[in-house]
């Protein structure tokens, strides 16, 4: 089936620092890619969209130039975390959009 | 806005009983409503997909049933087994949007 490959599974960086998480598509091309942030006990909120070759869309409340999200080719979308602080710290996933919605197995960031 | 809400927030139940986990949705116009199974610290697997013209999908021991014009959603779980311990979620799609809504998801512990 699809799979969708998420690295890294977590990381632990120091405040003020980038972070980035990748997204592989492994046996799909995925046109569409979303990024999802969870907070404990709290749903998967929708951060932002991705087409292959263009630019992403943002939802409302999240910083474009915090979280710069590339999608550069249709197996690979990444997202950088950007001057990372403690209250980013958070469970970030990635879904793939091929056939139907395929997840990525999530990365747990601490910012300390 | 679409808001999807899950009761119970956490269930634990003996193996081998059937139970139900329960999702609302307060706009109905959505084109799906989707079941996920997440592992602790883990990504999603996609359990049923249930188009918004369906009434119920089945697979094995679990059965979604769909009433849109009430916004609820029903997922069966028979005869579970410590195996089905997870955190499960709903999430729906407006028609015209690739957008997933999710709701907080229900805990489920089965004790062996």
């Amino acid at each position: 089936g699809a799979v969708v490959s998420q690295h890294p599974s977590w990381v632990i960086c120091k405040s003020g620092t980038s972070v980035k998480i990748e997204c592989r598509s492994l046996d799909f091309q995925a046109t569409t890619m979303f990024w999802y942030r969870q907070f404990p006990k709290q749903s998967l909120m929708l951060m932002a969209t991705s087409n292959e070759g263009s630019k992403a869309t943002y939802e409302q409340g999240v910083e474009k130039d915090k979280f710069l999200i590339n999608h550069a080719s249709l197996t690979l979308s990444t997202l950088t975390v950007t001057s990372a602080h403690p209250e980013d710290s958070s469970f970030y996933i990635c879904s793939a959009r091929g056939y139907g919605y395929t997840f990525g197995s999530g990365t747990r960031l601490t910012v300390v | 806005k679409q808001e999807v809400t899950q009761i119970p927030a956490a269930l634990s139940v003996p193996e081998g009983e059937n139970l139900v986990l329960n999702c609302s949705f307060t706009d109905s116009a959505i084109y799906n409503l989707q079941w996920f199974r997440q592992d602790p610290g883990k990504g999603l697997t996609s359990l049923l997909l249930i188009q918004s013209s369906q009434r119920e999908q089945t697979s094995g021991r679990l059965n979604a049933s769909l009433d849109k014009s009430s916004g609820r959603s029903t997922l069966y779980i028979a005869a579970s087994q410590p195996g089905d311990s997870a955190t499960y979620l709903c999430a729906v799609t407006q028609g015209g949007s690739e957008k997933l809504v999710f709701g907080k998801g229900t805990k489920l512990t089965v004790n062996p």
